[in-house]
């Protein structure tokens, strides 16, 4: 089936360290975007990035769309950065409709 | 400018009883989707509607339902609940027809939360 596979599934870091996290796609994918959902359940839109490089403060987020993955960095972490991280997009064979990867949980202890 | 509104904010039904939400979009956008976001795990697209018709559905039986009126927000219905439709439930709002546009952003309310007991 289609697949939005994100990792690491849960993440806990001290305050100031850097990460990476991860977006696998199974088919090819379209209007690839980033979230940060914070503790009361509101989705934060990070970034629009179907493909390249964008940053965004301490976040950047890099989309290579032939590979079918994205990559969400969060430099000098800070402990209002917790929360879940979804990456989301539409892909074709799923009827154009946007498809949400598991997310992956963040802490950042002070 | 206002953001996406959704209301109620939370919601406590028995099962068998019938809920509607409600979401508001962002001003001037006309497309707006639906999705159940069940604890733990990545939102579930529902439906979407752009100018009042239905322009895409997910795999949720026909116990769903929702509609867009000519402003533009929308409800979504849901019969005979079960415990299972136990979730948050997110409406987004963006300006494009269909969420293939390469302009196309997604912006999320803030959900409701809905208990069946």
């Amino acid at each position: 089936g289609i697949q939005v596979e994100q990792s690491p599934p849960d993440l806990i870091l001290q305050e100031g360290a850097n990460s990476t996290l991860r977006c696998n796609f199974s088919d090819s994918v379209n209007n690839l975007q980033w979230f940060h959902q914070n503790p009361w359940g509101q989705l934060i839109n990070l970034f629009y990035i179907p493909s390249g490089t964008k940053q965004n403060g301490r976040l950047s987020a890099t989309t290579v769309a032939t590979e079918r993955y994205s990559l969400l960095y969060i430099s000098s972490s800070q402990t209002t950065d917790s929360g879940v991280y979804f990456c989301a997009g539409l892909i074709k064979a799923a009827g154009n409709k946007l498809t949400f990867g598991g997310g992956t949980r963040v802490l950042v202890k002070p | 400018d206002a953001g996406v509104t959704q209301s109620p904010t939370h919601l406590i039904k028995t099962r068998g009883q019938h809920v509607t939400l409600r979401c508001s979009p962002i001003s001037g956008h006309k497309s707006v989707s639906w999705y159940q976001q069940v604890l733990g795990q990545g939102p579930q697209f529902i439906f979407q509607y752009y100018e009042k018709e239905e322009r895409g559905r997910g795999n949720f039986p026909d116990r769903f339902s929702a509609r867009q009126f000519p402003n533009y927000s929308s409800e979504l219905n849901v019969n005979a609940l079960l415990l299972g439709d136990s979730a948050l439930y997110l409406c987004a709002s963006s300006l494009a027809r269909l969420a293939g546009l390469s302009t196309d952003t997604q912006y999320f309310g803030p959900g409701t939360r809905l208990t069946v007991l």
